[in-house]
């Protein structure tokens, strides 16, 4: 059975830094790309980055284009999102997915001063 | 950006009944290799998303025919017969053509 499993959420202040972790298995962790998405309280759903299963290709969302870096480590089957200058406007749950059909139960970051 | 313009916000339904939602483009949803990348998710409250449909009009596994998808182009309809009470949530297209991906605005099922 597929399963994804964020980490490191938390509450942290503007203009810092945040990592988040998405543990993988029940599949084939490094054959697969794999997407951030992340869901502002009582907002809809916004997709912000996408890396290829080989980290050949990343793609980004404008709203976290040059602040976000996503990146994957296969052996680990670990996808990680590392989130710099972070701003009011990022707090969200965020989730991680596989093929959009395999979702994470979400991890949530909260920022506030 | 593509746009995904999703109606209606809302719906108030009594089990049983039909509904439709509807997901418009800002540009043609068709990619080089002919396929049309439209999802539609499901979010049950307090819950992640779940993807019910993809590619327009295919099934995922363990979704109830209920379900179906249909649309070309531009213009995209989820369709949900006999509603019951677990299709409650928010329903959201998601367009997977063009970088960035976008969803719509959600439609939200309510029992009325």
């Amino acid at each position: 059975e597929v399963q994804l499993v964020e980490s490191g959420g938390g509450l942290v202040k503007p203009g810092s830094s945040l990592k988040l972790s998405c543990v993988a298995s029940g599949f084939t962790f490094s054959s697969y790309g794999m997407h951030w998405i992340r869901q502002a309280p009582k907002k809809g759903l916004e997709w912000i980055a996408l890396i290829y299963y080989d980290s050949s290709n990343k793609y980004y969302a404008d709203s976290v284009k040059g602040r976000f870096t996503i990146s994957r480590d296969n052996s680990k089957n670990t996808l990680y999102l590392e989130m710099n200058s972070l701003r009011s406007e990022d707090t969200a749950m965020y989730y991680c997915a596989k093929s959009l059909l395999w979702w994470g139960q979400g991890t949530l970051v909260t920022v506030s001063s | 950006d593509v746009v995904m313009t999703q109606t209606p916000p809302s719906l108030s339904v009594a089990i049983g009944q039909s509904v439709s939602i509807s997901c418009k483009s800002s540009q043609s949803l068709v990619a080089s290799d002919k396929n049309t990348y439209l999802n539609w998710l499901l979010q049950s409250p307090g819950r992640s998303p779940k993807r019910l449909i993809y590619q327009v009009s295919k099934l995922d596994s363990g979704v109830p025919d209920r379900f179906s998808g249909s649309g070309s182009e531009k213009d995209f309809t989820l369709k949900i017969s006999r509603v019951e009470a677990e299709d409650l949530g928010v329903y959201y297209c998601l367009q997977g053509t063009h970088l960035p991906y976008t969803f719509g605005a959600g439609t939200k099922l309510e029992l009325k």
